[in-house]
């Protein structure tokens, strides 16, 4: 099946720092999706992107859609204290994320005050 | 918008005992509800997809008998773990398929935490 690399697998930071993350496939998808997920809750989605060259903006949280289709990226500006967690990248190969989604290992971000 | 609901939040049960999980849509129809597995500290893993009204899909690798799945509504997907054995303990996460959005967006619940003793 569909395997998503993500890296890096953890992150310790200073507050105010930027972050950038990234997934790759070996094989294409037609939906990206970033995800964040808080100890014990289910994942929250934070950006979808649709159309590869897609950039996208969410507040301080920035993403790509990589133009191949097999890559997206995720930056966050100036981290605050309630960035720590996990984000996910995931990949649906319907347009629109309509189907059964394949995740990425996780990105642990961990920010030092 | 867009409220997925799981119940119960956590359960701790025997070996050999069934365990039941609801994931509700609180405030849309979903014809399409998807669970996912996460073991600890790694990421989420796709096992079935529920269909309202028919018979779920199931990946490769999971069993459709130990793992009964009825959608049984447009707001209520269930997943069944039969015979339950420490193995099984993990954290059950369902998402839900909003066909009124422009993208069919899915929505996750607040996951389940399954303690098999």
């Amino acid at each position: 099946g569909q395997q998503l690399n993500q890296s890096p697998q953890s992150m310790f930071i200073q507050e105010g720092e930027d972050v950038s993350m990234n997934c790759t496939s070996s094989s294409i998808f037609n939906t990206w999706l970033w995800y964040k997920q808080d100890p014990g809750e289910g994942p929250v989605l934070l950006i979808a992107l649709y159309k590869a060259g897609e950039l996208t903006s969410n507040g301080r949280l920035t993403a790509q859609f990589g133009i191949t289709r097999k890559d997206s990226f995720l930056n966050i500006s100036a981290s605050i204290p309630s960035d720590v967690g996990i984000y996910f990248c995931a990949g649906s190969l319907i347009s629109g994320g309509a189907d059964g989604l394949t995740f990425g290992k996780g990105t642990h971000l961990i920010i030092q005050p | 918008g867009a409220v997925v609901s799981q119940h119960p939040s956590w359960v701790i049960c025997k070996s050999g005992t069934s365990v039941k999980i609801e994931c509700r849509s609180l405030d849309f129809q979903a014809t399409t509800m998807f669970w996912y597995r996460q073991f600890p500290k790694q990421s989420l893993m796709l096992m079935a997809t529920s269909n309202e009204g028919s018979k779920a899909t199931y990946e490769q690798g999971v069993e459709k008998d130990k793992f009964l799945i009825n959608h049984a509504s447009l707001t209520l997907s269930t997943l069944t773990v039969t015979s339950a054995h420490p193995e099984d303990s993990s954290f059950y996460i369902c998402s839900a398929r909003d066909v009124g959005r422009t993208y069919n967006e899915q929505f996750f619940g607040p996951g389940t935490r399954l303690t098999v003793l």
